[in-house]
């Protein structure tokens, strides 16, 4: 059975400083979601990793795949009051329909 | 501008009721999902549809069913609410058997007395 977990799942962290989320998954999986939720909205795609060694970053945020591992991490620079969200990873299955979710980091950054 | 589209944001709900959640998309996906976010327990998969008329259950179909007549429409039913199905229902859409990236609907909060 396919599993993915998340650690931290609660992250509570000053502005400026740096830190990662780590997402680990259970079984081979060849495409890594990452996806951010906004208090009482709904989910919206941050990366999508594709092959080992995929490295993608959009602002203060840089997600990186290693299949091998069966890990992908979320690194966070210079974290801003605006990052506080939470953050899921998910896995799928290329010719599949099925995406596991882990059950989500909580961020939150203080001022 | 994509959009994945849920008819309600609020729902309130008794006990043995039927309960229809309807959710569109406009960006001719074929693939559409329903799932429900809990807690401590991330998404988890209810049904999801690859086709007109075409379903599968995912991880947790008990106490639910679905409907897609029209392939931009997918509704999730309750057959008969009951208050462990009071939770927050996400419907999410994708394009074709790539495994793409989903786009997901605003949410309805679903609460059961």
């Amino acid at each position: 059975e396919l599993k993915v977990e998340q650690n931290p799942l609660f992250l509570s962290m000053q502005e400026g400083k740096n830190y990662t989320i780590y997402c680990n998954y259970s079984t081979t999986s060849d495409r890594l979601y990452w996806y951010r939720q906004d208090p009482g909205k709904s989910l919206e795609s941050l990366f999508v990793l594709l092959s080992n060694g995929a490295v993608k970053q959009e602002g203060r945020l840089m997600a990186s795949l290693d299949t091998k591992a069966r890990l992908s991490t979320l690194h966070i620079t210079a974290a801003v009051h605006d990052l506080s969200a939470t953050y899921f990873c998910a896995v799928s299955t290329s010719g599949t329909y099925k995406y596991i979710f882990g059950t989500g980091t909580r961020l939150k950054v203080l001022a | 501008d994509v959009k994945v589209t849920q008819s309600s944001r609020y729902l309130v709900k008794r006990t043995g009721e039927k309960v229809f959640l309807e959710c569109v998309q406009d960006m001719d996906h074929e693939n559409m999902f329903w799932y429900r976010q809990d807690p401590g327990l991330g998404l988890r998969l209810i049904y999801f549809s690859y086709d007109v008329k075409m379903k599968e259950k995912g991880d947790i179909p008990e106490g639910y069913s679905v409907s897609r007549e029209k392939k931009e429409r997918f509704s999730l039913i309750l057959e008969s609410a009951s208050t462990n199905q009071t939770s927050m229902y996400l419907c999410a859409s994708s394009p074709g058997l790539s495994s793409e990236k989903l786009f997901f609907g605003s949410g309805t909060q679903l609460s059961v007395l």
